[in-house]
């Protein structure tokens, strides 16, 4: 199994292009998320999903939209960008519930917005 | 969901001495989880504790959880410079399906 897959892994934007960060998975999970980290910080919950066509805002939602038509992919997508928006961005996936279940994480896409 | 808040915030040891950090939260939990994150990598997960369990033990790690001081500890023995990384702890509650994370401890293992 590849587990969590990003793609890119390094990406420079300039203020007001869009994009999409890809992120997949291969172990049949239902929760997935997307998080950032930001220097000298813990992660920061960006938007989440509980299965396919179900997604939910996280604490910092802002400026990003995702969706989720398969089980196995949760694209997210920057709609404008802005320099605040420079950041290092995890996908996790989890087989249920984070009550019962592990996440697992993607090894990440470094962002910089200019 | 809630966050965990782990201490110390950064820790520097010798190769081959124990570490230990500490990890606090505010409400009841299901369990805790403990992960590591590699300098520019991704979260890998280390040990899950449910609220019904006082320690658990995996290869050099040890978690253990007081529910009724809303705490928990991770010590790492024989550290290794491999353990260099950061380690963060989640606690979850009931009906989460997702996790909040704290700054974590950073932690310094010399040569």
């Amino acid at each position: 199994n590849a587990g969590v897959t990003q793609t890119p892994k390094f990406q420079v934007l300039k203020t007001g292009q869009s994009m999409t960060l890809q992120c997949a998975q291969d172990m049949n999970h239902e929760y997935m998320s997307w998080y950032r980290q930001d220097p000298g910080m813990g992660l920061r919950l960006i938007h989440y999903s509980v299965g396919a066509g179900i997604t939910d805002q996280g604490e910092v939602p802002n400026g990003y939209n995702v969706s989720r038509s398969t089980t196995e992919d949760f694209p997210l997508r920057l709609l404008s960008a802005a320099p605040s928006q420079t950041s290092v961005y995890f996908c996790a996936s989890s087989y249920g519930s984070t009550s019962s279940y592990e996440q697992y994480f993607g090894p990440g896409t470094r962002l910089t917005v200019t | 969901s809630q966050q965990g808040e782990e201490d110390p915030q950064a820790l520097s040891i010798q190769e081959g001495e124990n570490a230990t950090m500490n990890c606090s939260y505010k409400t009841s939990i299901n369990n805790l989880q403990w992960y590591r994150q590699n300098s520019g990598r991704g979260l890998v997960h280390l040990i899950l504790i449910r609220s019904n369990e006082r320690e658990k033990h995996s290869g050099r790690l040890r978690v253990t959880l007081d529910t009724s001081k809303k705490s928990s500890s991770l010590l790492i023995t024989a550290s290794r410079a491999a353990d260099t990384a950061s380690y963060f702890c989640a606690p979850a509650s009931s009906g989460d399906y997702k996790l909040s994370f704290g700054a974590g401890t950073t932690v310094t293992v010399r040569a």
